[in-house]
């Protein structure tokens, strides 16, 4: 069975700080899938990036970036420079080979104070 | 401008009535999925379905039912069966047979049982 956690349930920071995510996947598939999405107080979820298990670059993005460590099973997400507007729930999910079902963390709430 | 829309943005109901959430894309993908979201925790999935008139039970389907009439159409009847329906619920839709699932969300519907 896949599993995604997240242990981090909130984050409180001041504008301009960097804060990172934290997420560990458990999976007995080789092949998979992660995501993150963000979901601003409107509720609607924002895919923000997808990573397949054979490509462990690290991302950027902006302000965003990622870091896949598969001998860890962890992916997480850095926002540097963080800002009010990126104050949202956040949420790592992870999908097997050819599954219909994404498998979500339980996010982490970020507040970012002016 | 494609996407998903949920309908309504709020519902209020009360105890022991049927409600039916809506949920219509055109983005012409063949799967659908319905989520529940409650504070604290992750996404769960209700019910999805791959193909028209098919669908098929997700984690928590008890108290709640789905029809797949139309490619566009996914709506989920909360039931007087479910014994705790106050929560956010999210629509998502997928194109099924790429190898990651990528899933585009809708804006939500939040139930509240009075």
């Amino acid at each position: 069975a896949q599993k995604v956690t997240q242990a981090q349930t909130e984050i409180s920071v001041v504008e301009k700080e960097d804060v990172t995510l934290d997420c560990v996947y458990e999976t007995r598939d080789t092949t998979y899938y992660l995501f993150w999405y963000k979901q601003p107080p409107s509720g609607e979820l924002v895919f923000l990036i997808r990573r397949n298990s054979f490509d462990e670059q690290n991302e950027i993005s902006g302000r965003y970036s990622w870091n896949f460590q598969k001998s860890t099973s962890s992916f997480n997400f850095t926002i540097t420079a963080s800002q009010v507007v990126d104050s949202a729930v956040y949420f790592c999910a992870l999908s097997e080979f050819n599954d219909y079902k994404l498998s979500f963390g339980a996010g982490t709430t970020v507040t970012v104070r002016a | 401008d494609g996407g998903i829309t949920q309908s309504p943005k709020y519902l209020f109901r009360k105890e022991g009535q049927n409600v039916t959430l809506s949920c219509e894309q055109n983005l012409n993908h063949d799967a659908m999925y319905w989520y529940r979201q409650d504070p604290g925790q992750g996404l769960r999935l209700i019910y999805y379905s791959q193909i028209v008139n098919d669908f098929q039970k997700g984690d928590i389907a008890e108290g709640y039912s789905v029809s797949r009439e139309k490619k566009e159409s996914f709506p989920l009847t909360v039931t007087s069966a479910q014994k705790n329906p106050t929560a956010f619920y999210l629509c998502a839709s997928s194109i099924p047979g790429t190898e990651y699932n990528e899933q585009f969300f809708g804006p939500g519907t939040r139930l509240t049982v009075l």
